[in-house]
């Protein structure tokens, strides 16, 4: 079965700072992977996707991830932060006939200092 | 377009008491599932649903019923609500194929006392 690992549940940055979300994962085959973010009260929305080629993705609201399977990682950055950006963000992989399965990481909390 | 669409927002139910969470898709959308949120845990999948007529078992199903009758409305059932189904529920649907995207409602939240 695949997992997905988010190291850190709480990261504090300052608006302006660059930022890092790690993301591992297990699964046997190639995975879909994704990231997705929630803001408060509301669902989660879809920052970026990779399934296959480059390995570099870019998102919306400037988000990019890397795809590295030595690694087994795919690890979302961001030049730099914007206080609007604080918010809670899942790493996801899908598995199963045409990835029916989505399973999602424990969640990272970012806070955006002023 | 009103997407994804749950309700209620907020429900509180004794333990031994039985509800659905409502949800509803205007996307033509094949692909329907439930999750639920706690803290800590991520999202954990309940059951999902590939079309009208087919559901199956997620990571979480104990205690929970669905059923797919249309193409819009993927209602979950709890039967005998216990403490333990205290939690955030999500609602998420997606064209057919792995490669489309979720979307999702705005959540119901359940406390059972």
């Amino acid at each position: 079965a695949q997992s997905v690992t988010q190291p850190d549940i709480h990261i504090t940055v300052s608006e302006g700072a660059s930022l890092e979300l790690r993301c591992n994962y297990s699964y046997g085959a190639t995975p879909y992977l994704f990231w997705y973010v929630q803001s408060p009260g509301q669902g989660l929305q879809l920052l970026l996707k990779y399934f296959s080629g480059d390995t570099l993705v870019q998102g919306i609201k400037g988000f990019e991830a890397e795809f590295k399977r030595s690694q087994s990682s795919f690890n979302l950055r961001k030049p730099s932060v914007h206080w609007s950006d604080a918010a809670e963000y899942f790493c996801a992989v899908g598995a199963g006939t045409s990835g029916s399965r989505l399973t999602f990481g424990e969640g990272t909390q970012l806070t955006v200092n002023p | 377009n009103a997407g994804v669409t749950q309700t209620p927002k907020f429900q509180v139910l004794k333990t031994g008491q039985s509800m659905t969470l409502q949800c509803a898709q205007d996307m033509n959308h094949e692909y329907m599932s439930w999750y639920r949120q706690d803290p800590g845990m991520g999202l954990r999948l309940i059951h999902y649903s590939v079309g009208a007529g087919i559901t199956d078992q997620g990571e979480v199903p104990n205690g929970y019923n669905v059923s797919r009758s249309t193409t819009e409305d993927f209602p979950l059932r709890l039967l005998s609500a216990a403490p333990s189904q205290t939690s955030v529920y999500f609602c998420a649907s997606r064209l057919q194929g792995a490669r489309a995207p979720l979307h999702f409602g705005n959540g119901t939240r359940l406390t059972v006392t």
